[in-house]
């Protein structure tokens, strides 16, 4: 059984900040996916990632996929009130599996005016 | 719609009771997810169709769990003899074909709350 173990669960920090999350696990996957969930709403996809080392930069966020496809990070640069939500890590498996994505539990980020 | 439509948006059934939980995906799309997202964790899969077909059902908890597309659009969660357990978000998603080929789009989800 895959997993993915987010880090942390829960951030509050001031508008203005910088931010880390962490996704990480003992599988490798084929791609691993970044999602930004609010209450009431589906999961909206905000970046997939490929290739190991691979980096990708969504204005404000920057997204890793470490060298052997185990982990990821998310990291925000001047957090504002509007990236509040929950951040989700989902990694696809290989082959016959790619289209099943696994989630983290995600975490629930909190901006501050 | 323009996007994946989930009915009812919330539902609350008695256990023991039978629910329907009805999916619309996007036009087009031929591969459709069924998640659960129980209180404070990331969705858990479900069932995966391709088509009218369930390419993978190996999520399904049991066998009070099953789902249908009959015509290869709209799908059916169908969960007999509810218990508290099954209470949850059901989220319902869909992409044009398989992921992570391209991007699947969630619907708002149904919670259903069993007590």
């Amino acid at each position: 059984t895959q997993l993915l173990e987010q880090s942390p669960q829960f951030l509050s920090i001031q508008e203005g900040e910088n931010l880390t999350v962490y996704c990480n696990s003992s599988s490798v996957f084929s791609s691993l996916q970044w999602y930004r969930q609010e209450p009431g709403e589906g999961p909206v996809l905000l970046v997939t990632v490929v290739t190991g080392g691979e980096v990708k930069k969504l204005k404000r966020l920057t997204f890793q996929f470490g060298d052997a496809r185990k982990d990821s990070s998310l990291h925000i640069t001047a957090a504002q009130p509007g990236d509040t939500g929950l951040y989700l890590c989902a990694g696809a498996g290989s082959g016959a599996g790619s289209y099943q994505l696994t989630f983290g539990k995600g975490t629930k980020l909190s901006v501050i005016p | 719609g323009a996007g994946v439509s989930q009915t009812p948006s919330n539902k609350v059934t008695e256990k023991g009771k039978y629910v329907e939980l009805r999916c619309d995906p996007i036009s087009g799309h031929t591969a459709l997810y069924w998640y659960r997202q129980s209180l404070g964790q990331g969705p858990e899969f479900l069932i995966y169709f391709q088509g009218t077909g369930a390419a993978d059902d190996s999520g399904l908890p049991n066998d009070r769990f099953f789902a249908v597309r009959p015509e290869g659009s709209v799908s059916t969660l169908k969960i007999q003899r509810t218990e508290r357990g099954d209470s949850a978000v059901y989220l319902c998603a869909s992409s044009l074909i398989g992921i992570p080929n391209t991007e699947a789009f969630f619907g708002q989800g149904t919670r259903l709350t069993v007590v």
